[in-house]
């Protein structure tokens, strides 16, 4: 268990409606990362963090924002929700080693689902 | 997209058999990552294992790396019930500075007992 944890857990929404996911982790570590899972597709980068305000997009951004004001707190939203954004969103942290690409760790998942 | 392809995608043995799982990738990696995820929870890692090596173990695991090939293999030895769940292969890469993992769409093992 790495100290990661999200908000909700699982959430039922209807299409259009602003939806915000949280991850939280308690050991300041300065990389954190949103993605999604979906049959077929394996996970998916949404977007990453590198540090508090510095944010870059992943490989699926479009219709999705972070933010990130505080080292221990990674935002993801969906401004408007569609039914093409259901899907399990994961968190994960990865340590700071410098340049070497090392292990990530996962939070426990949230299951949207977009009516 | 740079995505990895993973071979098979499912994979049923019997308790105590040997489990062998292939990833390939189409770019260069820094290095290449295998996870595992139980029905419903997220991803844990197993092992790493970078560009420059070629083989790794870990307990029970064995893994290879051909850069050559791009691609890699899991091997799990010994197999138990406790084993089943989905295995992702994940290439690291670097991009203008910023470090990512893609994932390949995963093999899901079932260990009958």
């Amino acid at each position: 268990d790495a100290g990661i944890t999200q908000s909700p857990r699982h959430k039922v929404t209807e299409t259009g409606t602003p939806v915000t996911l949280r991850c939280h982790q308690t050991e300041n570590h300065r990389y954190m990362y949103w993605y999604r899972q979906d049959p077929g597709h394996g996970l998916r980068l949404i977007h990453y963090s590198y540090g508090v305000k510095d944010t870059d997009k992943g490989e699926v951004s479009d219709g999705y924002s972070v933010s990130r004001s505080k080292t221990e707190d990674f935002l993801l939203t969906l401004e408007s929700a569609t039914s093409s954004q259901t899907s399990v969103y994961f968190c994960a942290i990865r340590e700071d080693r410098g340049l070497f690409i090392d292990e990530q760790f996962f939070g426990p998942g949230t299951r949207l689902t977009v009516l | 997209s740079q995505q990895g392809e993973e071979d098979p995608q499912a994979l049923s043995i019997q308790e105590g058999e040997n489990a062998t799982m292939n990833c390939s990738y189409k770019t260069s990696i820094n290095n290449l990552q295998w996870y595992r995820q139980n029905s419903g929870r997220g991803l844990v890692h197993l092992i790493l294992i970078r560009s420059n090596e070629r083989e790794k173990h870990s307990g029970r695991l064995r893994v290879t790396l051909d850069t050559s090939k791009k691609s890699s293999s899991l091997l799990i030895t010994a197999s138990r019930a406790a084993d089943t769940a989905s295995y992702f292969c994940a290439t690291a890469h670097s991009q203008g500075g910023a470090q990512k993992l893609v994932f390949g769409q995963g093999t899901r093992l079932t260990i009958n007992p």
